[in-house]
């Protein structure tokens, strides 16, 4: 079974609609992140969590939110969605092994439309 | 703002043929740098990861470097296959950002 799990891997929706992403992780890991990848973009970071009680913003965190609701569930939801979120959705993990070195493990994915 | 960029954006080899991929970052002040191989429908998987103390790092067929002072890593892929066919992905651990930032990538095509 796959350490990284990301549901669904597809959804087409219509603007508006609330939406919400799931991921789950069974390495133990306290850290765990939300990406998004657009086409000859690289990913970017929308939101980060070191552990429960730490969320964190990232780079483009405006129009999403997140819950973390245990060590290996971290939950991304677009409230309202647009077509401009159309992307490609990463979560990872990641634990830190020495000083700030951290490697992180990524899900297969979520390939989200907005209509 | 760390900023990360890659060149060539695609590459397209013959089988058999060794190959650099480039990265450089603008804020020399980094822990660490990966570099990732990314699949069509999958994640992304790590290759190698360089510590800011290192200067290379070596996994079967690859090796990465890290010159930190001028900015620059590059991938070596030596004897390449057609399995190596994938997009790479470099990425930089900014202490103070405490996050990685990534690179656009190079898609390369490695053909029989």
């Amino acid at each position: 079974d796959a350490d990284v799990t990301q549901t669904p891997r597809n959804r087409i929706t219509k603007t508006g609609k609330r939406i919400m992403l799931e991921c789950s992780q069974t390495k133990g890991h306290d850290r765990m992140y939300w990406y998004r990848q657009d086409p000859g973009l690289g990913l970017r970071l929308i939101y980060y969590s070191f552990d429960v009680k730490d969320i964190n913003k990232g780079e483009i965190s405006d129009g999403y939110s997140v819950s973390r609701q245990a060590q290996a569930k971290f939950s991304l939801s677009l409230e309202s969605a647009i077509p401009n979120q159309t992307a490609l959705y990463f979560c990872a993990t990641s634990v830190i092994t020495s000083g700030e070195t951290d490697t992180q493990y990524f899900g297969p994915g979520t390939r989200l439309t907005v209509l | 703002k760390q900023e990360v960029t890659q060149i060539p954006a695609a590459l397209s080899v013959p089988e058999g043929e060794n190959l650099v991929l480039n990265c450089s970052f603008t804020d020399s002040a980094i822990y660490n740098l990966q570099w990732f191989r990314q699949d069509p429908g999958k994640g992304l998987t790590s290759l190698l990861l360089i510590q800011s103390s290192q200067r290379e790092q070596t996994s079967g067929r690859l090796n990465a470097s890290l010159d930190k002072s001028s900015g620059r890593s590059t991938l070596y892929i030596a004897a390449s296959q057609p399995g190596d066919s994938a997009t790479y992905l470099c990425a930089v651990w900014t202490g103070s950002a405490r996050q990685l930032t990534f690179g656009s990538g190079t898609q390369l095509t490695v053909l029989p």
